[in-house]
């Protein structure tokens, strides 16, 4: 079992919807990273939580410790927010970051 | 904006061909870590360094590959020799310290053929 889990694996919305995106971790964990890939490109962090809820634009990104849960949320989504949307988490001695395999989201317009 | 280097942006190789890879991080930061992202899946760990020290390369294929960072900032990950296998976006990232956020350069997509 992969000790970072995401749900769903693929998404499509229409434009305008609201979009969650939810990650499940096993480990014990110092912080966890919410990262956008676009197709073929690098990697952009979103976010970088360790407790409560964070806020920028559109995206909100929520972290449950105790449940070992994280969400992802998406308000009035855009076509261009159609990426791959990968949870990491940082633990460890070295503070390791294990991914997630991802989530494909496509908004149509 | 300062962001993480990494050139080439792409790469293609024959099979048991030498390749190599630069990246270089943040101005400041003294963590920087090399992933390899298999199409479809998300990063996994190479090597991770704190300044020109590795302190994590449990997971780098030692046979065929090294990685360096020889004065503490810029780095270079080689791959000798190159096998099919090894077709894969590599990523660079760094950070200020361990356990801070960490910035992602654009990668290096290679194509061993």
């Amino acid at each position: 079992k992969n000790e970072v889990e995401q749900s769903p694996q693929n998404l499509t919305a229409q434009e305008g919807e609201f979009i969650t995106i939810n990650c499940s971790y096993s480990v014990g964990i110092s912080a966890l990273h919410w990262l956008q890939q676009h197709p073929g490109g690098g990697i952009v962090s979103l976010f970088m939580l360790s407790s409560g809820k964070k806020k920028h634009g559109r995206l909100i990104a929520t972290i449950n410790i105790q449940e070992k849960h994280s969400s992802l949320h998406i308000t009035a989504s855009h076509p261009r927010d159609s990426a791959v949307y990968i949870c990491a988490v940082c633990g460890g001695s070295n503070y390791k970051l294990t991914f997630g395999k991802g989530t494909l989201l496509t908004v149509n317009p | 904006e300062a962001e993480v280097a990494q050139s080439p942006r792409y790469k293609i190789t024959e099979k048991s061909q030498a390749v190599a890879f630069w990246c270089d991080p943040i101005s400041g930061h003294a963590t920087l870590y090399w992933y390899r992202q298999i199409l479809g899946q998300g990063p996994e760990l190479l090597v991770q360094f704190q300044d020109e020290s590795v302190v994590d390369d449990s997971q780098l294929p030692k046979d065929r590959f090294s990685a360096e960072r020889l004065k503490g900032v810029d780095s270079t990950l080689k791959i000798q020799p190159a096998e099919l296998g090894d077709s894969a976006m590599y990523l660079c990232a760094s950070s200020r310290e361990v356990n801070t956020e960490a910035f992602f350069g654009q990668g290096t997509r290679l194509t061993v053929v």
